[in-house]
């Protein structure tokens, strides 16, 4: 299984910005699928995961301002961010899941965002 | 919020020696539908993304060498490297996998005494 991340960039607050993630290896609908950022030289935070029958959760701190989708035709994920605040500024891993509560056992390498005016 | 606690925050071994981080979650973590206890292990090289070691708290993932193991149940979890390698500098995180918002402990900072 392979994940790769793209879309990251500098942005000013208040902005917007898609992340996308090509999956291969397994298709997006057969796994659990979730964001999860590392801000610099911080830990890990999840973010936002889609459940196989496609429901979604957030982490209170992107709850409506990120919105997580997947395309099943295109085999991606994608993570849609407005209202960027400075706190947002991370590398954001694309990850997944064969398991329900075995933790993520795929990892993208990440993209980088930076929020800054 | 499940809060996941590691320590120590830094640990020093000496090569060959055994390396021990506890994690320790605010609520239980056991599944009462698989009987598992939903807590992963990953290793953090620098400039690389984390690497799952550990699932259900104990079952070693494909590929991690055998000097890495996982124990523990409802609420607190132990990894333990039996004897350090070099390539195990690293930086460890615990997970708990059973509920949203899935949470990480603050991390563990392993070096080479």
């Amino acid at each position: 299984a392979q994940l790769v991340e793209s879309g990251g960039a500098l942005v000013q607050p208040g902005g917007s910005l898609r992340l996308s993630c090509a999956v291969s290896g397994f298709t997006v609908d057969s796994n659990y699928l979730s964001w999860v950022r590392q801000a610099p030289g911080k830990g890990l935070e999840w973010v936002s995961v889609i459940l196989l029958a496609g429901s979604t959760t957030y982490a209170d701190s992107v709850k409506g301002r990120f919105t997580i989708s997947r395309d099943s035709s295109k085999n991606m994920l994608f993570l849609q961010m407005t209202s960027l605040r400075t706190e947002d500024t991370a590398v954001y891993y694309c990850v997944g899941s064969s398991s329900r509560g075995l933790g993520f056992d795929f990892w993208g390498q990440g993209t980088l965002v930076t929020v800054s005016s | 919020d499940i809060v996941m606690t590691q320590s120590p925050d830094s640990l020093a071994v000496s090569l060959g020696e055994r390396a021990t981080i506890n994690c320790k979650s605010s609520h239980s973590v056991l599944s009462t539908s698989s009987y598992r206890n939903c807590v992963a292990w990953y290793q953090q090289r620098p400039g690389q993304p984390p690497r799952l070691l550990i699932y259900w708290a104990s079952t070693r993932e494909s590929g991690v060498p055998d000097r890495f193991s996982g124990s523990g149940s409802g609420t607190d979890f132990t990894l333990t490297i039996s004897s350090l390698q070099a390539e195990d500098v690293a930086v460890y995180y615990c997970q708990q996998a059973y509920t949203t918002p899935y949470t990480f402990g603050q991390g563990t900072r392993l070096e080479i005494k």
